[in-house]
């Protein structure tokens, strides 16, 4: 089982749709986490980070952590065509340098 | 914000040849940087971790013998793919740790664009 699992989609939705984009985890030393978008041949960029549990909110995206199903999911409102990326998840634990990453999910969103 | 740069961006080699990546932290001084590996439509995988002036730190399953990662400086670490095969081929992607702009971790990872490796 891999500890993080990821949808890898694609998802497909119009402008102006909300976007559920959504990972589970298994290990529970994860303590944060986060959200990166990586658009085509690019390295992925930091978009969110979340400790523990809770959401985290920032402009158009809200980040949700719910550690008592290993659940975390990123909400865009207003989503845009601008938004078409993928999408990765990752986790860490308290004092380590390693992320571990989702497999992401491509999204994309037509006018 | 922190800029990570890799060059070259795209590189074609032949079988049996090494190729040198460079990734500069452009902005920070970064004594801690990762290289990644990502296959098409796959995650990033942690290939080894880099500190300035020491030996890195290779994931399980890395061979360090073929990917050569140096660290000479604050803003430079580097990774020499030897005798490169075509299962080499592959999106290789560093990140800088910077260590001012996190909250509650020791740093903050910012990626490189990428380089992508084909051998031919």
């Amino acid at each position: 089982q891999k500890e993080v699992e990821q949808d890898p989609g694609p998802l497909s939705v119009p402008e102006g749709a909300i976007v559920s984009l959504n990972c589970t985890y298994s290990n529970s030393a994860f303590q944060y986490f986060m959200w990166y978008r990586q658009y085509s041949r690019k390295g992925p960029e930091l978009l969110m980070y979340t400790y523990s549990s809770g959401n985290k909110e920032d402009g158009r995206f809200t980040a949700q952590v719910d550690k008592s199903s290993k659940y975390i999911s990123l909400f865009i409102r207003d989503s845009q065509p601008s938004d078409s990326a993928t999408y990765l998840c990752a986790s860490s634990s308290y004092n380590t340098d390693k992320l571990i990453f989702g497999t992401g999910t491509r999204l994309q969103v037509f006018p | 914000g922190a800029v990570v740069s890799q060059h070259p961006s795209w590189v074609i080699c032949k079988s049996g040849t090494s190729v040198k990546i460079e990734c500069r932290s452009l902005d920070f001084q970064a004594t801690t940087m990762f290289w990644y590996r990502q296959f098409p439509k796959q995650s990033l995988m942690l290939m080894a971790t880099s500190n300035e002036g020491s030996k890195a730190t290779y994931e399980q399953g890395v061979e360090k013998d073929k990917f050569l990662i140096n660290h000479a400086s604050l803003t430079l670490s580097t990774l020499t793919v030897t005798s490169a095969h075509p299962e080499d081929s592959s999106f290789y992607i560093c990140s800088a740790a910077h260590p001012l702009l996190a909250e509650f971790v020791s740093y903050e990872q910012y990626f490189g664009p990428g380089t992508r490796l084909t051998v031919t």
